[in-house]
Parts: C-alpha cells; sequence; structure tokens
C-alpha cells in the first residue's frame, strides 16, 4: 500500500492565481481531511469528508474548496490564492466508521504552498 | 467546544536524559486521546493512543497515561535518543466525531 498521497510537494503560485492539491488514499478509508499547519498554530482543519458524495467544513474552510467524487481522492482547491494561504497542507485519512473517534489518522508527506 | 494545550517549546535535551512533555485537554463527553509525531519533512504519523480512562498508551519507549481526573495526557521516555528528535503533537476527538484537536505541537531536539 502506498498509504495516503500528495501531490505535489512544493507549489509557488501568485496572488489570484488557483490550483488544486492532490490527495489519494489506497486504504479503503471513509474518511478524508484537509489541514493546514502553521508556526504556533498546531494543525486546523479546513474540510473534511465522511464519505464519496459528502463533504463539510472544519475550522479555516475559507478559500477553500473541496470534492469527494471517489473514495479514494480528495482534491483541495485554492479558487484565489491569498499570501495568508502560504502553508504546509497536510491530507489525511482513517477508516471512519462514524461512532468510532479511536480510529488512527495517516497523514501525506505535505504540500509547501507559497503565495506571493 | 474541544482543546488542546500542551507545552510550549523548543525543548533541547541531551540524549539519555527523561522527557516530559506536557497535555492538557477540554472536551465534551469521553475523548479518545493520542500523541502524534513529526520527524523533519514528513507528515504526521501516530506514536500512541489512549481511549479511555487509566488507559495507559505505549510505543517506542514512550508513554502517556489518560488522567480524566486531572484532563491530561502527558508524554513520557526515560531516556531519549538522537532519532527521538522531532515535533510532538497531543490531539484529541470526540466520541461520534472523528475531527482531530491538536495543540500547537512541541519541538523536541536531542543532542549527542
Amino acid at each position: 500500500n502506498a498509504g495516503v498521497t500528495q501531490t505535489p510537494k512544493f507549489q509557488v503560485l501568485k496572488t489570484g492565481q488557483s490550483m488544486t492539491l492532490q490527495c489519494a488514499q489506497d486504504m479503503n478509508h471513509e474518511y478524508m481531511s484537509w489541514y493546514r499547519q502553521d508556526p504556533g498554530m498546531g494543525l486546523r482543519l479546513i474540510h473534511y469528508s465522511v464519505g464519496a458524495g459528502i463533504t463539510d467544513q472544519g475550522e479555516v474552510p475559507n478559500g477553500y474548496n473541496v470534492s469527494r467524487s471517489t473514495t479514494e481522492d480528495f482534491p483541495l482547491r485554492l479558487l484565489s490564492a491569498a499570501p495568508s494561504q502560504t502553508s504546509v497542507y497536510f491530507c489525511a485519512s482513517s477508516l471512519g466508521q462514524g461512532v468510532l473517534s479511536t480510529d488512527t489518522q495517516y497523514f501525506g508527506p505535505g504540500t509547501r504552498l507559497t503565495v506571493l | 467546544g474541544n482543546s488542546v494545550t500542551q507545552m510550549e517549546g523548543p525543548v533541547t535535551l541531551s540524549e539519555e536524559a527523561f522527557l516530559t512533555i506536557n497535555c492538557t485537554y477540554t472536551a465534551t463527553g469521553y475523548p479518545s486521546l493520542f500523541w502524534y509525531v513529526q520527524y523533519p519533512g514528513e507528515g504526521l504519523q501516530l506514536l500512541l493512543k489512549a481511549t479511555k480512562a487509566d488507559d495507559k498508551g505505549s510505543n517506542k519507549g514512550f508513554e502517556a497515561t489518560y488522567r480524566k481526573e486531572t484532563t491530561s495526557f502527558h508524554l513520557e521516555k526515560g531516556s531519549v535518543q538522537v532519532s527521538d528528535s522531532a515535533v510532538y503533537f497531543c490531539a484529541l476527538s470526540s466520541f461520534g466525531n472523528e475531527k482531530l484537536t491538536f495543540g500547537t505541537g512541541t519541538r523536541l531536539t536531542i543532542i549527542p
């Protein structure tokens, strides 16, 4: 199993550009999520999905869109990049059986995004 | 709402020293508690977890005990190694809620 994969590893954008961060998992996990990691702030949840066709907002959703058309993929779209979106982005997945809050979340290696 | 407060870093220790990283939490219901570790240039990976009061999670010589009375989940290791240098995150999730709430992370550096 490849686990959770993310592309690209690094990206530089200009303000106003759009792009999609890719995330895929091959563990047949239902639950997937996106976090951003900023110095001194830990990880903050952007969006999450409990299964194909279902998404919801996390703590910091503004400026980001997601969709979940398949179990495997959960792309994160930046519609119009801003310098405040400079961060490291992590995708994660877990088995996600609804009431089971004990599941381990598996993280991808991250995408480092810089917005100029 | 849920929140996690963990010891601010950075923490620098000599090899073979005793490690404690403090973590306290606020949560509704009965959360599960986790420690995740992030090695340089990598994503987070689970270090250990505990799902009910008085449970002790352990892995790679690290331990943490779920203390409901003090709402704490402190991470300890008796003798640290250079390879333990990383950022450590305390996190929780609530029953019926897959979402993880993270602390701000503690950077640990072990010097030979």
